[in-house]
Order: C-alpha cells, then sequence, then structure tokens
C-alpha cells in the first residue's frame, strides 16, 4: 500500500514551458486534491475532483488544469509555465466520509526560470 | 469568509519545555479540525483532527488539542518538547469537500 504518490520528485522548467504533475492514490478514494506550498501562505487548494470524470476549481486554479480520467489518477497541468508558479505542489485524497484524514504525498518541487 | 489563523509564524522552545501552538477558525456552526506536520522536504502527515465528540484530542507523538467553542480555538500542546518536534504545524478546518489551511507556524526546539 503505497498511499499518495507523486510524480516527478522535482523539475525545472523555463518560462513558457508545459508540464504535467501526476497523483496517483491506491486507496480508493473518491476525493483527490492539489495544493501549493509556498512559504509564508501555507497550503492553498488550486483543483480537486469528487470522483472519476469530475474537477472543480479551487481558491488558485488560474494557470493551471486538471483531469481525473481513473479514479486513482489525478493529474495537473501547466500549459505555459511562469516563474510564479514556483511552488511545492502536493496532492492530497480522502474518502467521502465526513472528518475523514486527507493524506498528502510527498510533494513535487517545482523551479520556473 | 471561512479562515483558519495561527498566531505566531515561529515559536522556539527548549527541549523538555512546554509547547503551545495556537489556532483560531472562524466558523458560524462547529467545524471538523485538523493539525498536520511537516518535517522538512516531506509530505504532510496527520497528528490528530476533531470531528465530534470529546473536545480534548490526543494525537501521535505526544500532542494533544482542545477544541474550544467559546473561544473558536483548537491549540495544540504537548508537555514536553524533543528535538525531533522540530518541523512545521499546518492547522486546518474542513470546507465542503476541502481544507482550509493556516499559514503554518514553525516550532524549533533547543537543547
Amino acid at each position: 500500500n503505497a498511499g499518495v504518490t507523486q510524480t516527478p520528485k522535482f523539475r525545472v522548467l523555463k518560462t513558457g514551458q508545459s508540464m504535467t504533475l501526476l497523483c496517483a492514490q491506491d486507496m480508493n478514494h473518491e476525493y483527490m486534491y492539489w495544493y501549493r506550498q509556498d512559504p509564508g501562505m501555507g497550503l492553498r487548494l488550486i483543483h480537486y475532483s469528487v470522483g472519476e470524470g469530475t474537477t472543480a476549481k479551487g481558491e488558485v486554479p488560474d494557470g493551471y488544469n486538471v483531469s481525473r480520467l481513473k479514479k486513482q489518477n489525478f493529474l495537473l497541468g501547466l500549459e505555459s509555465a511562469a516563474p510564479s508558479q514556483t511552488s511545492v505542489y502536493f496532492c492530497a485524497s480522502t474518502s467521502n466520509l465526513l472528518g475523514e484524514t486527507q493524506y498528502f504525498g510527498p510533494g513535487t518541487r517545482l523551479l520556473v526560470l | 469568509a471561512q479562515s483558519v489563523t495561527q498566531l505566531g509564524s515561529h515559536v522556539s522552545v527548549s527541549e523538555g519545555a512546554l509547547v503551545l501552538l495556537r489556532c483560531n477558525y472562524s466558523s458560524s456552526v462547529p467545524p471538523y479540525l485538523f493539525w498536520y506536520v511537516q518535517y522538512p522536504n516531506q509530505g504532510l502527515q496527520l497528528l490528530l483532527k476533531y470531528t465530534t465528540g470529546a473536545t480534548l484530542v490526543k494525537g501521535i507523538n505526544g500532542f494533544e488539542a482542545e477544541f474550544k467553542k467559546s473561544e473558536t480555538s483548537f491549540h495544540l500542546t504537548k508537555p514536553s518538547a524533543h528535538m525531533s518536534d522540530a518541523a512545521e504545524y499546518f492547522c486546518a478546518r474542513r470546507a465542503g469537500t476541502a481544507l482550509i489551511f493556516g499559514k503554518g507556524t514553525t516550532l524549533s526546539v533547543s537543547s
């Protein structure tokens, strides 16, 4: 049982390049989330999904797109990276039960030059 | 707007001293509340959570937190700090299907 895994762990991009971050969970969770963490800002929700084939915007969705084609995977895409997207990205998942714990992946550190 | 406020971005204690990390929330109804810990270069790990029932919640590594509705607080405590407790701590509340996080408190422990 690997829990929540994220690929890649670290990436350097040039401004304007695109990339996809992959999140996978093996706990059969319905809900999945993408957060970004910036110094002094805590974690802020980018997008989330409440089930396969569904996605919704969070607090800071601009510049990102997501897809949930399979229940176990949640992809975060950057179509045209900007330096403001330099951050650490965390994926999380949880069941659809109220009060259930969100389980976090180890994070992806992204640097946009 | 729903929010979580952590008082003090940095707390320093000596090994063996009491740890107190403060968290206040805004909500019109009692929320589900969580404390997470993040060690350097790692993801977030759940310390404890409050959903319903007993207002004093015990978590891992000797931490506990008390939900006080009248004060809209959920402060995290540990009677005796250990060097291994040095990390960043996040308070969070459930908002719909997602979590709203505080900005975090970095705990430093000196010998």
